[in-house]
């Protein structure tokens, strides 16, 4: 099963951040948060990782609280074409459980 | 690289056909990862390799399902007899080894069993 818990889904308008939330109250010290998101019918798609320090990329950006039950998601500027189903996973190693995700809808 | 590469991407098949799932991973990755999606049961881990050996195969749901991978280049998903509840887009994913790694993923195979 899952270890993390995702809103269903939420809408965000184009330009604007999208901040999607995860909890993970369980989480292990040695486990990481993933992020992964999977746009219509193509394979999921890496977006970031982080273990207890907030982490950018030129995807995303990943805050992660300090107790570490929960992170979020941050895509700066929203496009139309980050439209997609966004999964959160927490893992040591290479056994990614996927949970069922935040559809994420990206509005004009 | 070309990243992961599945074949073929589009299979239909008739209930109690053999079918084979090919997967090529990135160069020089030492995981392989069968995924099942289903509308229903969202993605499945099926069955994982590192360095070509099956570690963990818990998540294969049934006998009729074999996965072999006998190079580091090449894998194979086989459902024999199929059935219509087969029907699944399947994806193979590869990576290096680490505590923290990022999984790449192939377009995946869109199995229609009738």
């Amino acid at each position: 099963d899952a270890k993390t818990t995702q809103p269903t889904s939420m809408d965000c308008a184009e330009g604007r951040a999208a901040n999607l939330p995860c909890n993970h109250s369980t989480i292990s010290g040695n486990e990481y948060v993933y992020w992964y998101r999977q746009i219509h019918s193509q394979g999921p798609q890496y977006i970031i990782h982080g273990l207890k320090n907030n982490e950018t990329n030129e995807m995303a950006s990943l805050i992660i609280t300090e107790d570490r039950k929960s992170s979020t998601l941050i895509l700066p500027h929203a496009t139309l074409r980050d439209t997609a189903v966004y999964y959160c996973i927490v893992s040591f190693g290479q056994n990614f459980v996927f949970g069922p995700g935040t559809r994420l809808s990206v509005l004009p | 690289d070309a990243g992961v590469i599945q074949s073929p991407r589009h299979e239909v098949t008739e209930m109690g056909q053999e079918v084979t799932l090919r997967c090529k991973p990135i160069s020089g990755h030492d995981y392989l990862f069968w995924y099942r999606q289903t509308m229903m049961r969202g993605l499945e881990l099926l069955i994982y390799f590192n360095n070509n050996v099956p570690i963990d195969d818990s998540g294969m749901p049934e006998d009729r399902f074999s996965a072999k991978m006998p190079n580091a280049s090449f894998s194979t998903l086989k459902i024999q007899p199929s059935e219509p509840r087969d029907s699944a887009v399947y994806f193979c994913a590869s990576s290096f080894w680490g505590a923290q790694t990022e999984a790449f993923f192939g377009q995946g195979t869109r199995l229609t069993v009738v």
